[in-house]
């Protein structure tokens, strides 16, 4: 059974710091998933990845698939970028299995 | 772009009575899943659909029952709401089967068994 540990769970960041949240997997996958979900708000996808890094404005996304490892990283972090991020990789149902999620909050 | 919707938004029910949650979706997507969404927990699994009429269960299934009779429509039913349900639930739904595929999420419904 694939499990998704994602670290840390709450972090609190100033504007304009670059901040990092990591997401561990103990399945081999083929695809892992990063998602962002504001306060009472939906879930948007943000990154599907299976290789390498993506970029996308301010977020990069990097996985190791040798290290099951993936990183998402925010430049010139914006309290709008306040939200929880979630990571997802495969299930045995051929569904996701989700992280718990990384509140993170920017402070202006 | 809501290519997927769920309603209600908001319920507030109470214990022992049916309630039935419904995400429609206007991509023509074959999957379609049913996750909850709790404190200290990851979005999990309740029910997914493959087609229509065609169903499965998922992590936490118990309690809950689905019906897909329409492409663009899947149904999560409480037979008879418990505590213990009160949840926000995320409807999902994606082309194909698997983490290789994008999924799009529907806004999510925060049911409160009272």
């Amino acid at each position: 059974k694939n499990e998704v540990e994602q670290s840390p769970q709450n972090l609190t960041a100033q504007e304009g710091e670059f901040i990092t949240i990591n997401c561990s997997y103990s399945v081999g996958i083929s695809a892992l998933h990063w998602l962002q979900q504001h306060p009472g708000g939906g879930i948007v996808s943000l990154f599907m990845l299976s290789s390498g890094k993506k970029k996308h404005g301010r977020l990069i996304a990097t996985i190791n698939i040798q290290e099951k490892h993936s990183s998402l990283h925010i430049t010139a972090s914006h309290p709008r970028d306040s939200a929880v991020y979630i990571c997802a990789s495969g299930g045995s149902q051929g569904n996701l299995i989700f992280g718990k999620g990384t509140k993170l909050s920017v402070k202006p | 772009d809501a290519g997927i919707t769920q309603s209600p938004r908001h319920k507030v029910t109470e214990t022992g009575t049916p309630v039935t949650l419904r995400c429609h979706q206007t991509e023509n997507h074959r999957y379609m899943y049913w996750y909850r969404q709790d404190p200290g927990h990851g979005l999990r699994l309740i029910h997914y659909s493959y087609g229509v009429k065609d169903t499965d269960k998922g992590e936490v299934s118990d309690g809950y029952s689905v019906s897909r009779s329409k492409t663009e429509d899947f149904l999560l039913t409480l037979e008879s709401a418990t505590s213990s349900q009160t949840s926000v639930y995320f409807c999902a739904i994606s082309s194909q089967r698997g983490q290789s595929y994008g999924y799009t999420f529907g806004s999510g419904t925060r049911l409160t068994v009272v």
